[in-house]
């Protein structure tokens, strides 16, 4: 199993900032996934982080706007720049294990 | 396009009823197929998973989930409902790279 710390926790920032939230794994793994779950609706993957390499990213989400970082086996950053309320999200990190995935409790953000 | 569907956005039971919250997917090859459970203001728990093997696949708080191949379908079930039982299950397929279904909430009356 893997456990999996966020932060931070919440947050609420203003538009046109940026944030950035950390994620550390207890294990290391090879690949650690970032996800979006906003208000009311399902778990959206944004980008698949492998250590040493770029990001991958999923469709709809581009680098400029969510820059990750994968510096080690245990760690990962997602930035969330230049913020509109339409981040208003819940960002989950995600790591593989044992054909499981394991998730961090979530960062709550909100943009005013 | 990879997809996992849930077809209805909300399940009601009333308490002590047996419970089905259905899945269907579309993935390509033989997709790991799991559910999770989301509770308000709490992150995603783990019910249960189907790798390989028998097509009933049983997990946490008594719920299990059938797997059907010809039908795509990967429903989760549980004999007999609890009112703890109510939150949000996504159903999730793949492998490698994970899709999940829309949620299905579930509520329990007593």
């Amino acid at each position: 199993s893997a456990v999996i710390s966020q932060k931070p926790s919440r947050d609420i920032c203003q538009r046109g900032t940026s944030l950035t939230i950390q994620c550390q794994v207890d294990s290391q793994v090879t690949m650690m996934f970032w996800y979006r779950q906003q208000p009311g609706q399902s778990l959206t993957l944004i980008a698949t982080a492998n250590q040493g390499s770029e990001a991958t990213y999923e469709s709809g989400f581009v680098i400029d706007k969510f820059p990750i970082s994968r510096p080690n086996l245990t760690f990962s950053t997602l930035t969330v720049s230049n913020m509109s309320p339409e981040d208003s999200s819940i960002y989950l990190c995600s790591v593989e294990g044992g054909s499981e995935q394991y998730f961090g409790p979530g960062t709550r953000l909100t943009v005013t | 396009a990879q997809s996992v569907a849930q077809p209805e956005d909300q399940v009601n039971v009333a308490e002590g009823n047996p419970l089905t919250v259905k899945c269907t997917y579309s993935v390509s090859g033989n997709p790991y197929l799991f559910w999770y459970v989301q509770y308000p203001n709490r992150g995603l728990q783990f019910l249960l998973k189907y790798i390989t093997g028998d097509n009933l696949v049983k997990g946490s708080y008594g719920f299990e989930a059938e797997f059907n191949k010809s039908q795509t379908s990967f429903h989760l079930k549980k004999p007999s409902a609890l009112v703890s039982d109510s939150a949000l299950y996504f159903c999730v397929a793949g492998i490698n790279k994970f899709y999940f279904g829309s949620g299905t909430k579930l509520n329990v009356k007593p």
